[in-house]
């Protein structure tokens, strides 16, 4: 598509719930990140994809959070047992695969989907 | 690992004038890229404008452009003859420049608002 799409938009959901947050990045574009902005805070990092693999799950904070690239194009976040701590909005973002060696390529983010946790 | 900080949590500016945002960063590398976001209330990032930590020459895209001090480790960000439409957070964000498509780190961010 034209843009980063994310999906939903808002999600509110009570503590102990299973959430799924979907990201469809540009076409073409091999490198997907998810990062979680709570409110006030800027953007943190939680995964990379490189294609189909997470190459840096770094910033996950817990064996809560999940994400899967399955096919190297749509994501989904998976959080499992939601505390009202994950509220917060989900951002993703693409970019095109860099040259080795070179932080030139932009990300390019979506509008993220803002969750809620009761 | 790397740090970006903002440490102006808001700021004002007129309509038709100019106001510089800063930020600072700690690393310990020499290859690196640096860049402000700007988010509206719509909540999607904008790039604003870019800078590669080798090039001495200052970026500028039409209205903005950066005051980048390697050697302090200093990245403002000038905008001029604000409009109504620069009303959102800015975030200041450090990308290191070695390794395929490494993550971007991003500071608290700053809420600039334009009064008419």
């Amino acid at each position: 598509g034209a843009g980063v799409s994310q999906t939903p938009s808002n999600k509110v959901t009570e503590k102990g719930k299973y959430v799924e947050l979907r990201c469809d990045p540009i076409s073409g574009h091999t490198a997907l990140y998810w990062y979680r902005q709570s409110l006030g805070q800027g953007p943190e990092f939680l995964i990379y994809f490189q294609g189909t693999g997470a190459a840096d799950d770094s910033g996950l904070p817990n064996d809560r959070f999940f994400a899967v690239r399955p096919e190297g194009s749509v994501s989904t976040l998976k959080i499992q047992r939601t505390e009202r701590g994950d509220s917060a909005v989900y951002l993703c973002a693409s970019s095109l695969r860099d040259r080795v060696f070179s932080g030139a390529n932009v990300l390019t983010f979506g509008a993220g989907s803002r969750l809620t946790v009761l | 690992a790397q740090t970006v900080t903002q440490s102006q949590p808001e700021m004002s500016v007129q309509e038709a004038e100019t106001v510089t945002l800063s930020c600072t960063y700690d690393t310990s590398e020499s290859d690196y890229y640096l860049f402000w976001y700007k988010q509206p209330p719509s909540r999607q990032m904008i790039l604003v404008i870019r800078q590669e930590a080798y090039k001495q020459q200052n970026a500028t895209e039409n209205r903005f452009s950066v005051n980048f001090q390697k050697a302090a480790k200093s990245f403002s960000l000038k905008i001029s003859d604000s409009q109504l439409g620069d009303a959102a957070m800015y975030f200041c964000a450090y990308r290191t420049g070695t390794g395929a498509n490494s993550k971007l780190t991003f500071g608290k961010g700053i809420t600039l608002s334009v009064r008419p």
